[in-house]
């Protein structure tokens, strides 16, 4: 059962639009929820993150809305550039899980020029 | 500072055989996670060493995998013997060792076939 629901599977956008990646969870003990970046070859590297008591964080062009209420969240990453194409991964922890992280399947994010 | 590495960075091997995993994680990094992405599916998590010892073994898989962390310092997972489901990309990440919810750094990961 996978905790940590993730959409869409990949997405194409073209140059300058938003890109929105959608992450629902089940889990209410979940008190922490980042989104990694991957790029081909490489490993994930920490984009973004907010906690529940926020409903929505922005950093540059990555902004995370939070709906605690609903138990989703999402990334929305505005001005898209040629260079975000990566795979995008929510992902959500618990700190009486000891920290593990808990992720999403992966959004594969083309942006074209 | 150095990253998170990973050895090999990919193996193919034929089932029945075994394979062992390297990860060296970040110097200080009292904290060590194994990951596992399999077919594009979600990342999953594995294991958490804290120094040497074992904190959370809850997602290792079954028997035919070990992970041990010599010294609280690298890490190795071996797989004995493969079986075809175990391809797929295994990730290292470390951090810090103090409280809070510290960011976790990864590896490239390393992809492994078995065939």
């Amino acid at each position: 059962q996978q905790q940590v629901k993730q959409s869409p599977q990949s997405l194409i956008v073209q140059k300058g639009g938003i890109s929105i990646i959608n992450c629902a969870y089940e889990n209410t003990a979940f008190d922490y929820f980042p989104w990694y970046q991957q790029f081909p070859g490489k490993g994930p590297a920490l984009l973004i993150a907010i906690r529940p008591d926020v409903s929505e964080k922005k950093e540059g062009r990555f902004t995370i809305s939070f709906n605690k209420s609903a138990k989703q969240f999402s990334l929305h990453i505005m001005d898209s550039q040629p260079g975000d194409s990566a795979t995008y991964f929510c992902a959500a922890r618990g700190w009486a899980a000891g920290n593990k992280l808990t992720f999403g399947g992966g959004t594969r994010v083309l942006v074209k020029p | 500072e150095a990253g998170v590495t990973q050895f090999p960075s990919h193996s193919v091997i034929e089932k029945g055989q075994t394979v062992t995993l390297r990860c060296d994680p970040i110097s200080g990094h009292d904290n060590l996670y194994w990951y596992r992405r399999v077919m594009g599916k979600e990342i999953k998590f594995l294991l958490h060493f804290v120094k040497e010892s074992k904190q959370d073994e809850s997602g290792m898989p079954n028997n035919r995998f070990l992970a041990e962390r010599t010294g609280g310092t690298y890490s190795t997972l071996k797989v004995q013997p493969a079986e075809l489901e175990d391809s797929g990309v295994y990730f290292c990440a470390s951090s810090h060792p103090s409280g809070g919810y510290n960011e976790q750094f990864f590896g490239p990961g390393t992809r492994l076939t078995v065939l």
